[in-house]
């Protein structure tokens, strides 16, 4: 079946490390791929789709210049965390659509990953 | 804005039950409703899917059910074991997933 690699699963670092998190489809491409943030004991909230080939579209409140994305290709976006800091710590988890599904079929999600800023 | 909401957000159980899990959202304009789990610390496993045009889609012991009129899906999982303990989330898509808070599952031996 799909699966959806997200690395790595776990970060730990300092305050004002920028930390990079990898989100890959394995067996489809992805034109869109979807980040999500989740805070303990909370749902999942959507902070940005991202789009092969083209800018990300952030959700209302989600700083883009502190959540960079990029998609530049069809099995790869990655999340960028820019000078993080604890109230950062969170976390992400990434889905992927395939692009030879519509869009009423169902996303792959990946494992997540829990970012801990110190 | 479309808002899920799950009751109850915690139920615990001793092995063995049935037990059903609620799901309600505002917006009825979406293309499916998908019940995920979720285990401590971990990503999402998908358990069931249902389009807009289903009312109920069934997995081995579980089996969902969809009123797109009402706004409301039920998750039925019967037989429960320890191993079902988890949080489940259910997320109806429209233009993107909005997902409910969670019902977090305790099945006691």
């Amino acid at each position: 079946g799909a699966v959806v690699s997200q690395h790595p699963s776990r970060v730990i670092c300092k305050s004002g490390t920028s930390v990079k998190i990898e989100c890959r489809s394995l067996d489809f491409q992805a034109t869109t791929m979807f980040w999500y943030r989740q805070f303990p004991k909370q749902s999942l909230m959507l902070m940005a789709t991202s789009n092969e080939g083209s800018k990300a579209t952030y959700e209302q409140g989600v700083e883009k210049d502190k959540f960079l994305i990029n998609h530049a290709s069809l099995t790869l976006s990655t999340l960028t965390v820019t000078s993080a800091h604890p109230e950062d710590s969170s976390f992400y988890i990434c889905s992927a659509r395939d692009r030879n599904r519509g869009s009423n079929q169902p996303q792959h999600f990946g494992d997540g990953t829990r970012l801990s800023i110190l | 804005k479309q808002e899920v909401t799950q009751i109850p957000a915690a139920l615990s159980v001793p092995e063995g039950e049935n037990l059903v899990l609620n799901c309600s959202f505002t917006d009825s304009a979406i293309y499916n409703l998908q019940w995920f789990r979720q285990d401590p610390g971990k990503g999402l496993t998908s358990l069931l899917l249902i389009q807009s045009s289903q009312r109920e889609q069934t997995s081995g012991r579980l089996n969902a059910s969809l009123d797109k009129s009402s706004g409301r899906s039920t998750l039925y999982i019967a037989a429960s074991q320890p191993g079902d303990s988890a949080t489940y989330l259910c997320a109806v898509y429209g233009n993107q997933f909005y997902f409910g808070t969670g019902t977090s599952l305790t099945v006691i031996p």
